[in-house]
This record gives structure tokens, C-alpha cells and sequence, in this order.
């Protein structure tokens, strides 16, 4: 299993500014996935991130925008740029292990 | 990776069993079923996985027929507490997968 500590868990911010997320695992994984839930929505997949070379990103989503970092194998960042209201969402964190998958708490984020 | 098709909602009162259906019709051979449930504020949380006929654990059922093109999921005597939305996906057993996630089934257990 792996416990997955994301921070900030919740955020307010000024449309035209960026936000970093942090994502810890407490275990080594290969590969971390960032998701967005929108309200009352599923959630959508934006990319998949290795350690050690650059995140791969899924359709509708560019890395000007939310580029990611993976310094390491428990950690992880993603960052919203240039902040506009249809970003408020939750962004929420995971790693995979076997056939199961692990998933932070989520960080709300609402921008004004 | 496969599509799941679930209802969009579904209500049952405390002390009810549930049964929420996925269909899954071009699942591969190597792919299994698991079933999440996701509370408000809350990431999803993993129930119950299989890849065939009949699984369960302390939370739930799952019964997969033998072409696995569709899988049940069981919920004995809900509570209140079993509120919440759940997901069916098929998965790739390659370890370190990534998890795309349909609409899945809003379950409202009244009182």
C-alpha cells in the first residue's frame, strides 16, 4: 500500500498567478499521476510522471501550463499557471501498485 | 484501455442490498475489474477487485460472468455512511499503471 500526503490541501488564489502542489509518497514509486476533478465531476487524468525524465502529458493538457517535477521517487510537483476560474478544481496525486491505485486527498483549489 | 459504461445514479435506503452494474465489453484478457468509491473531499479509495466469477471482502461483492464483458457490484445492508460515487474500471495488471476513470455510479442511501 502507499500513504500519499498532499499539500496545500486547499488554496484560494488570484487569477494570473501559479500554484505548486506537493505531492509525498511514502514509499519509492516509478510512476506518479497527477488528476483534475472538476465540480461533481470524474476525474481527468492530466499527466503521468516519471522520475528522471519529462512528464507525459494527455490530450488537453500542456506542460506551459501545468508543468510537473519528479526529483526523486517519493515526490512530486505540479504547478497551475496563470490561473484563470476554470481551473478550480481538485488536483489530486496518485501512484499505482500491482493493480491498485493510491490517491492523495486532493488539493481544492479556487481561483477568484 | 477499456470503456466502462455504469449508471449515472441510483438510490436505496439503509438496510437495502445494492447492485451496481458496469459494463465493460472490450475488455482485454490480461485486464482486471476494480471497483473505487470516492466520498466528497476525499481522493477515491480502492473496494474491490477481480477477474472473474465471484470476489469478496469485507466491504463488498463483486460477481464477474464468465465473458467478463460486465461485473456487479454488491453492497450488503447499506448505511448512510455508503453515500458516495463509485467508479468500475478495467486495468492493466503492469504495475505502476495509470487509472482513466469513467462517470461512475452516485449512491444515495436514505434513511
Amino acid at each position: 500500500s502507499a500513504v500519499i500526503s498532499q499539500k496545500p490541501s486547499r488554496d484560494i488564489c488570484q487569477r494570473g498567478t501559479s500554484l505548486t502542489i506537493q505531492c509525498q509518497v511514502d514509499s519509492q514509486v516509478t510512476m506518479m499521476f497527477w488528476y483534475r476533478q472538476q465540480p461533481g465531476q470524474s476525474l481527468t487524468l492530466i499527466a503521468t510522471a516519471n522520475q528522471g525524465s519529462e512528464a507525459t502529458y494527455e490530450s488537453g493538457f500542456v506542460i506551459d501550463k501545468f508543468p510537473i517535477s519528479r526529483p526523486n521517487l517519493t515526490f512530486s510537483t505540479l504547478t497551475v499557471s496563470n490561473m484563470s476560474p476554470e481551473d478550480s478544481s481538485i488536483y489530486l496525486c496518485s501512484v499505482g501498485y500491482e493493480t491498485e491505485a493510491f490517491f492523495g486527498q486532493g488539493t481544492r483549489l479556487t481561483v477568484v | 484501455l477499456a470503456k466502462t459504461t455504469q449508471p449515472i445514479s441510483m438510490d436505496s435506503y439503509e438496510g437495502q442490498e445494492v447492485n451496481i452494474t458496469c459494463s465493460h465489453n472490450n475488455i482485454a484478457t490480461n485486464d482486471y475489474i476494480t471497483w473505487y468509491q470516492q466520498f466528497p473531499s476525499q481522493g477515491p479509495r480502492f473496494i474491490i477487485q477481480g477477474y472473474k466469477t465471484k470476489v469478496t471482502n469485507e466491504v463488498a461483492s463483486l460477481f464477474i460472468p464468465a465473458d467478463r464483458k460486465s461485473s456487479t457490484l454488491s453492497l450488503p445492508r447499506v448505511s448512510l455512511s455508503d453515500t458516495a460515487v463509485y467508479y468500475c474500471l478495467v486495468v492493466l495488471n503492469t504495475g505502476g499503471f495509470k487509472t482513466i476513470f469513467g462517470a461512475g455510479t452516485r449512491l444515495f442511501v436514505k434513511a
